[in-house]
């Protein structure tokens, strides 16, 4: 079945280091892949989405390539702040009906 | 404040029992879907609903149950509860149709079962 891996955490980083969180994906066809964003206490969000090959996705800095040769979605953003610290989830939509398959989340930490 | 709300944010239970969880969509989205959060399972999918009927099954175990009603606001059933069941259990909505439609996520309730 469709699944998503991407790197396990945390990722401890200082503030205005670059950033990259790895994501690769097995699915049937070419799905929407997205990155949600949990802050703590809180729900997910949608941080950024990309719908097909080649497209590339961006929201408050971060950056995220559908890759179909390399089945990837890595999530960069060029210079953290502290209040990027959160769990990042990258995430596929699976067998239509916008239903999702998430990876295992990766926490991210970032210290002034 | 995504629009989706979920009652109740924290319940805490014994083994055995019956709970109900509550959410309520965004207000025009037809579709609603559970997820749990768990340490060791992560994020899982547990049901879709849309519209009022189901349209997706995930690792739901035969114990849970769920329903959307007409006014479109869903209940998710956990009955027999065990120790495992503990767990952060999320409600979304989206508008379905078209590749890439965002789902709106609840805050969730936390449901610790001692």
């Amino acid at each position: 079945g469709d699944s998503v891996t991407q790197m396990e955490g945390p990722v401890t980083l200082s503030e205005e280091a670059f950033l990259t969180i790895n994501c690769t994906y097995t699915a049937t066809g070419y799905p929407s892949l997205f990155w949600y964003v949990q802050y703590p206490g809180e729900g997910l969000q949608l941080l950024l989405k990309a719908t097909k090959a080649d497209d590339k996705g961006s929201n408050k800095g971060f950056e995220a390539t559908y890759r179909k040769e390399t089945t990837s979605f890595h999530l960069e953003k060029g210079s953290v702040q502290v209040s990027d610290s959160a769990v990042y989830f990258c995430a596929l939509e699976s067998g239509g009906y916008n239903k999702l398959i998430f990876g295992a989340g990766t926490r991210l930490a970032v210290h002034p | 404040d995504s629009g989706v709300t979920q009652t109740p944010k924290h319940l805490i239970t014994a083994t055995g029992q019956r709970v109900t969880l509550r959410c309520s969509p965004r207000s025009g989205d037809l579709s609603v879907y559970w997820y749990q959060q768990s340490l060791d399972q992560g994020l899982q999918f547990l049901i879709q609903y849309y519209n009022g009927e189901e349209r997706a099954k995930g690792n739901i175990l035969e114990r849970f149950s769920a329903q959307q009603f007409p006014d479109l606001h869903s209940e998710l059933n956990l009955s027999s509860l065990e120790l495992g069941d503990s767990a952060l259990y999320f409600c979304a909505s989206s508008v379905v149709g078209g590749a890439g439609a965002e789902a709106f996520f609840g805050q969730g309730t936390r449901l610790t079962v001692v």
